[in-house]
């Protein structure tokens, strides 16, 4: 069964860039599609993007310009950037596993999440 | 984008009684060529990530209760709880994995009675 957890500064300047990792175990970091999804205190889910071993992605348009993705096979972590980050980008967030077989599934393992203020 | 709209925003219900959500996305996530609903169900409990639930609409994911289930049709889908537990005090999400982006109702929050 494939565990994830999310690590990275709780504490972000506005202006300066976000950047969280997932860890994965339990299975291979080649089998599915990873995801960040994240959610303001109080509020509800938004997804962020996912990205694919070979570096396939795909961004929410709504962040698109902020955001990249990455994975690191050797050391089986998914990693986050967002940049230029306000007080909006305040929440916690997700990291999510989908599978492909013949087209994309449902968000089947989430890690715990981490919260992420930004505040100077 | 596809929006999804869930009603009511809260419900309250009586140990042991139905409860049930609605969820209507603003296109339909029916892909025709293999007839299948791109929808899910998920629950999340207060400081836990969300769970999944039910996923092609009404599939129940392996270890829910069979408590859970979900229908519809390409727009228009419901989550049932057929008698409530106090364990499923929580706030639910639909989800659409259509077309990216993928997209979440707002939530409905389930509380008891």
């Amino acid at each position: 069964q494939v565990r994830l957890q999310e690590s990275g500064p709780g504490l972000v300047r506005p202006s300066e860039t976000l950047s969280l990792t997932c860890s994965v175990s339990g299975d291979s970091i080649t089998s599915y599609y990873w995801n960040w999804i994240r959610q303001p205190p109080g509020k509800g889910l938004e997804w962020i993007g996912y990205i694919y071993h070979t570096g396939t992605n795909n961004y929410n348009p709504s962040l698109k310009s902020r955001v990249t993705m990455s994975v690191d096979t050797s050391r089986k972590q998914v990693s986050l950037h967002l940049t230029s980050v306000t007080a909006a980008d305040t929440a916690v967030y997700y990291c999510a596993k989908v599978g492909y077989t013949t087209s994309f599934e449902a968000f089947d393992v989430w890690g715990q999440g981490t919260m992420v203020t930004v505040s100077s | 984008d596809i929006v999804m709209t869930q009603s009511p925003d809260s419900l309250a219900v009586s140990l042991g009684e139905r409860a049930t959500i609605n969820c209507k996305s603003s296109h339909s996530v029916l892909y025709n060529s293999n007839n299948k609903k791109y929808l899910a169900w998920y629950q999340q409990k207060s400081g836990q990530p969300p769970k999944l639930l039910i996923y092609w609409a009404s599939a129940r994911k392996p270890g829910v209760p069979d408590r859970f289930s979900g229908s519809g049709s390409g727009t228009d889908f419901t989550l049932t709880i057929s008698s409530l537990q106090a364990e499923d005090v929580a706030v639910y999400y639909c989800q659409q994995y259509y077309s990216t982006p993928w997209t979440f109702g707002q939530g409905t929050k389930v509380e008891i009675k």
